[in-house]
């Protein structure tokens, strides 16, 4: 089945921690992005990434931390988590970031930083 | 940057009943997607429509493109349609999209 996977779905963990959320896409997908939702504030882009090797910041990319080594996978580091940092986040996968193609999401990860 | 407005921003319905969700958006668009964020909080696609028509069952989509507008047709809706409807639409070739802020929808037995 064509899916993005995140892990873990729910985490709650304590300031300053270090912690990565996985990403993942068996699509062969070119583009991968992760967002934030908070609520009144809606969805946010964090950070994207066009092809592997390729990192760009998107509107809200202070205090995280991506890379893409590999085609499928696209995980989300938080070096020092914060408060503010407690959120609904997504990861999505496009075919291509450049062009009309529609874009899966994954099922979220609901992170708590206490 | 493009705007993207939803409506209504709440809606209750009777099981049963029809519906439509608007999308408006300020500029041109190379992506138009629907999504439907159910209670648990998961994002499912419902359709990818930057033009023309679609259908999937009790749900329809609608973009016209030149007037910069989506529709989303709910029939027969069920409790299982709650939920918030999210509008997202692309320009250009950085890949982001942008979200409007959703609408709400309550279904009553």
């Amino acid at each position: 089945e064509a899916q993005v996977t995140q892990n873990p779905r729910y985490l709650i963990t304590v300031t300053g921690k270090k912690l990565t959320v996985t990403c993942s896409q068996n699509m062969n997908h070119e583009y991968m992005s992760w967002y934030r939702q908070d609520p009144g504030l809606g969805l946010r882009q964090i950070y994207y990434s066009m092809n592997v090797e390729v990192t760009d910041k998107g509107d809200v990319p202070e205090g995280y931390k991506v890379s893409r080594k590999e085609k499928r996978n696209f995980p989300l580091i938080l070096e020092s988590p914060s408060p503010n940092q407690t959120s609904l986040y997504f990861c999505a996968s496009s075919l291509s970031g450049t062009s009309g193609y529609g874009y899966t999401f994954g099922s979220g990860t609901r992170l708590t930083v206490v | 940057g493009i705007q993207v407005e939803q409506s209504p921003p709440d809606l209750i319905l009777q099981e049963g009943a029809n519906s439509t969700l608007r999308c408006n958006f300020s500029d041109s668009v190379n992506n138009l997607q629907w999504f439907h964020q159910n209670p648990w909080g998961q994002l499912i696609n419902l359709f990818y429509i930057p033009s023309g028509t679609k259908q999937n069952g009790r749900l329809s989509a609608t973009t016209v493109a030149t007037e910069r507008y989506s529709l989303l047709y709910i029939s027969s809706s069920q409790t299982t349609d709650s939920g918030v409807y999210f509008c997202a639409v692309r320009r250009g070739s950085q890949g982001n999209l942008i979200f409007g802020k959703g609408t709400k929808l309550s279904v009553k037995p």
